[in-house]
């Protein structure tokens, strides 16, 4: 069974500080997405890493896949308000038994304080 | 394109009934899926497809049945609801690969009395 471990749960920042998100897991993935989701809405992708240690900037967001493509991270520079949600690290298998499935981790719920 | 639809938006169940949530998408994806959503818990597989015709179980598919007659339409069915079951349903589809983006529905809001 692959599973992904997000940390923190939760984190309450103010705005301007920079805050790291972890993604890890103990199974390789083929790609690792990031997801953000609204309260009331489905999921929407951030970003998709398919290399391992790809960096993906996204405006005051870096995204990075290990080496060994079982981990990932989401760096928020300078947070804004508007970045308040919750963010969602997703890997897809590798292998016959698990290609195509998308596995989620258990989010973390920022709230960035103006 | 209407992207990923689901009906209904929300629904209350007795302990016991049955019911079946509905999802269609018009991007000719080939791969479609079901996710529950609880508190702390992110989004957890019960059911996937990657295809017509082909459905595998996920990390959570007890109490649940799909089928995927189409490639447009994923019905899950819920035999006898039980209050565990009360969660927010997602369904979602994507191009098979590893860089394919998943395109989730609104989500159906279930409450098991």
């Amino acid at each position: 069974t692959q599973l992904l471990e997000q940390s923190p749960q939760f984190l309450s920042i103010q705005e301007g500080e920079n805050l790291t998100v972890y993604c890890n897991s103990s199974s390789v993935f083929s790609s690792l997405q990031w997801y953000r989701q609204e309260p009331g809405e489905g999921p929407v992708l951030l970003v998709t890493v398919v290399t391992g240690g790809e960096v993906k900037k996204l405006k005051r967001l870096t995204f990075q896949f290990g080496d060994a493509r079982k981990d990932s991270s989401l760096h928020i520079t300078a947070a804004q308000p508007g970045d308040t949600g919750l963010y969602l690290c997703a890997g897809r298998g590798v292998g016959s038994s698990n290609t195509g499935k998308l596995i989620f981790g258990q989010g973390t719920t920022l709230q960035v304080k103006p | 394109n209407a992207g990923v639809t689901q009906t209904p938006k929300f629904q209350v169940l007795k302990t016991g009934q049955s019911m079946t949530l509905q999802c269609a998408q018009d991007m000719n994806h080939e791969y479609m899926s079901w996710y529950r959503q609880d508190p702390g818990m992110g989004l957890r597989l019960i059911h996937y497809s990657v295809g017509a015709g082909i459905t595998d179980q996920g990390e959570v598919p007890n109490g649940y049945n799909v089928s995927r007659s189409t490639t447009e339409d994923f019905p899950l069915r819920l035999l006898s609801a039980a209050p565990s079951q009360t969660s927010v349903y997602f369904c979602a589809s994507s191009y098979v690969g590893p860089g394919g983006t998943q395109y989730f529905g609104p989500g159906t809001r279930l409450l098991v009395l």
